[in-house]
């Protein structure tokens, strides 16, 4: 599976939009592009995905650039609940694979 | 994380003790994961369970961890002579076989040993 690299941590206004990049520069054609958020001490929970196409759902949108090495999720409006880590994960067909994530910090 | 449960939430063990952890995935999910977070860490990924079948099992440590996922009831992550460096939260999720990418997370074990 392909690489991802993230921002360790990014804070955020609360009511603005919390813009979270990831670069995966290695991924391959088949690869799908996952996020996953982590709220402190709780299981993870599925966001989103997206193979090439950009994406929208209740939670976030997913906007993958044209040579897909890049993506961003974007949570249009942050709340205080919306402080978690974030992963970007890039899989094929391995198990997911979390990284480090980013921290993001919506601030009142 | 709707619908995967997880039993118990907190569980204490002395040394060489017994864990079991057992994970009841979503309705209609046939697909179970275990997941590792130590304190501080990400999660790794342990096993990759289907009913009655063990289909990655990649991350699990060679001795003393085994997992299942019987025809019926939960699915059981089993830690045998448990040790300090067991103590860890323990995270299953479940997918549907056809989106076995998008997977759904319990509340998670919280494994103690003294």
């Amino acid at each position: 599976d392909a690489k991802t690299t993230q921002p360790p941590s990014m804070d955020c206004a609360e009511g603005r939009a919390a813009n979270l990049p990831c670069n995966h520069s290695t991924i391959s054609g088949n690869e799908y592009v996952y996020w996953y958020r982590q709220i402190h001490s709780q299981g993870p929970q599925y966001i989103i995905h997206g193979l090439k196409n950009n994406e929208t759902n209740e939670m976030a949108s997913l906007i993958i650039t044209e040579d897909r090495k890049s993506s961003t999720l974007i949570l249009p409006h942050a709340t205080l609940r919306d402080t978690a880590v974030y992963y970007c994960i890039v899989r094929g067909n391995t198990p997911l694979v979390f990284g480090k994530g980013t921290r993001l910090s919506v601030i009142a | 994380n709707a619908g995967v449960m997880q039993n118990p939430r907190h569980l204490v063990r002395r040394r060489g003790q017994e864990a079991r952890l057992r994970c009841s995935p979503m309705k209609g999910h046939s697909h179970v994961y275990w997941y590792r977070q130590l304190p501080e860490e990400g999660l790794k990924f342990m096993v990759y369970l289907q009913k009655e079948n063990i289909i990655d099992e990649s991350g699990m440590p060679k001795e003393r961890f085994s997992a299942e996922f019987p025809k019926e009831g939960p699915s059981i992550l089993r830690i045998q002579q448990v040790v300090r460096g067991d103590s860890a939260a323990y995270f299953c999720a479940s997918s549907p076989a056809d989106r076995a990418y998008e997977q759904y997370f319990g509340p998670g074990t919280r494994l103690t040993v003294t």
